[in-house]
């Protein structure tokens, strides 16, 4: 079955650090993925998606990730973090074809220390 | 922007009572789903609808059911509910067409059966 896996389920950084989170998935076919973030209180938004072409791809608030096919994994990542960046990051996978359906990762909880 | 409407924030119920939980979205997307979200599980896919009418079950759809009568309206209904359905719950759209597209997430009904 399909799954995808982020093996950091909290991290603790303090302010100017540089973060990355791994994401790593099991299909093989193609797939589109994407990085949402879930801030305290707030519902889940879209932080940045892969869906072809130039494997960095860079989303909202500086952050990018950078998808590598050969190792099926998609690892966010920010030079320098903010103490506003503290949420929790959901890396999800879906295939180009045939289903619906969305496999989210458990999620990564970020604290960043002012 | 799109707008996705979860009726309630917060809801408490009893065990063995019949739970409607209501989601409406303003962008006249064909997709909609239902997942639940628990700390270290991320989110689980109950069910999802891609047309009105139409539904498949996700990954964890025992004890729940779903109703799509109109486009814009997607209801998740626990039967009989129990304490492990205590959770938090989230709703998703997305549109189909021009390949896979992100979903937008509601505010989440966070749902304490006793």
């Amino acid at each position: 079955a399909q799954s995808v896996s982020q093996h950091n389920h909290h991290v603790i950084l303090s302010e100017a650090a540089s973060l990355e989170l791994g994401c790593n998935y099991s299909y093989g076919g193609t797939v589109n993925l994407f990085w949402y973030v879930q801030y305290p209180g707030q519902h889940l938004q879209l932080l940045l998606k892969y869906f072809s072409g130039d494997p960095l791809v860079k989303g909202i608030k500086g952050f990018e990730a950078e998808f590598i096919k050969s190792k099926f994994s998609f690892n966010l990542r920010k030079p320098s973090v903010q103490w506003s960046d503290t949420a929790e990051y959901f890396c999800a996978v879906i295939r180009t074809s045939g289903t619906y359906k969305y496999i989210f990762g458990t999620g990564t909880r970020l604290k960043v220390l002012a | 922007d799109v707008k996705v409407t979860q009726s309630s924030r917060y809801l408490v119920k009893r065990t063995g009572e019949k739970v409607f939980l209501e989601c409406v979205q303003d962008m006249d997307h064909e997709n909609m789903f239902w997942y639940r979200q628990d700390p270290g599980l991320g989110l689980r896919l109950i069910y999802f609808s891609y047309d009105v009418k139409m539904k498949e079950k996700g990954d964890i759809p025992e004890g729940y059911s779903v109703s799509r009568e109109k486009k814009e309206r997607f209801s998740l209904i626990l039967e009989s509910a129990s304490t492990n359905q205590t959770s938090m719950y989230l709703c998703a759209s997305s549109p189909t067409g021009q390949g896979v597209q992100p979903q937008h997430f509601g505010d989440g009904t966070r749902l304490s059966i006793l």
